[in-house]
């Protein structure tokens, strides 16, 4: 078990750029989360998937930002034409198949800086 | 999800116990209590969850209220390790197809 994978760390960008996120979660993990999360607030969820289906979506996840989960594996997280507003944490978390009190384990993030 | 409320933050001594309370007035009859902790620069982990009764684990201890109003979580020694961002949130059963939704949660802060 290596645990949540998230790449790159950090990211800086000039606003307009596109930019793409990869989460790599636990092997036998078939839910994959994505969460946001701004100085000094809680995560805030983005997204999910379980295996390959994206099943929810929050209002916070606006037109140009999408998420693929091709095969059920690794997870990419893309946002087309940054703003500053988007500068954040991107987090990344994965969990087994449970009765919903199972684990949610996080990766250490991606921290985006839009110029 | 039901509504947790937290203090902002907390401070306390090093090898000292810690209390750290969450208020859910709202919690209805079959949601869980979890705890997550965020250490600075990672991203947040899970601690211990629990229904009614107090529930002991490796990391720490979680009582609950008998009318499941509150609970606190107690951290038995606390170590420089233990400052973080601690989430208290409330999670149904079955619920594996809905996200977890943290608040603001409590800033540990551990005074050598």
């Amino acid at each position: 078990d290596t645990g949540v994978s998230q790449n790159p760390r950090h990211k800086i960008t000039k606003r307009g750029q596109n930019v793409t996120f990869r989460c790599d979660p636990i092997s036998e993990h078939n839910r994959l989360y994505w969460y946001r999360q701004t100085l000094g607030q809680g995560p805030e969820f983005l997204t999910y998937f379980q295996n390959e289906a994206q099943l929810e979506k929050s209002r916070l996840l606006s037109d140009r930002f999408s998420a693929e989960r091709p095969k059920g594996s690794f997870s990419t997280l893309e946002i087309q034409r940054t703003e500053q507003g988007d500068s954040a944490m991107y987090l990344c978390a994965s969990s087994g198949q449970g009765s919903g009190n199972e684990k949610l384990f996080f990766g250490s993030g991606t921290q985006l800086s839009v110029l | 999800d039901a509504k947790t409320t937290q203090p902002n933050s907390m401070e306390s001594n090093e090898e000292e116990p810690v209390h750290l309370p969450c208020n859910h007035s709202t919690i209805s009859g079959t949601d869980y209590i979890h705890w997550y902790r965020q250490l600075p620069s990672q991203g947040p982990e899970y601690v211990i969850h629990g229904l009614t009764s107090n529930v002991n684990n490796r990391m720490a201890s979680l009582a609950i209220a008998e009318d499941r109003k509150s609970s606190t979580l107690i951290l038995h020694r606390a170590t420089l390790r233990d400052a973080a961002v601690y989430y208290c949130i409330l999670r149904k059963p079955n619920s594996g197809n809905t996200p977890l939704v943290f608040g603001k949660g409590t800033r540990l802060s551990v005074i050598a």
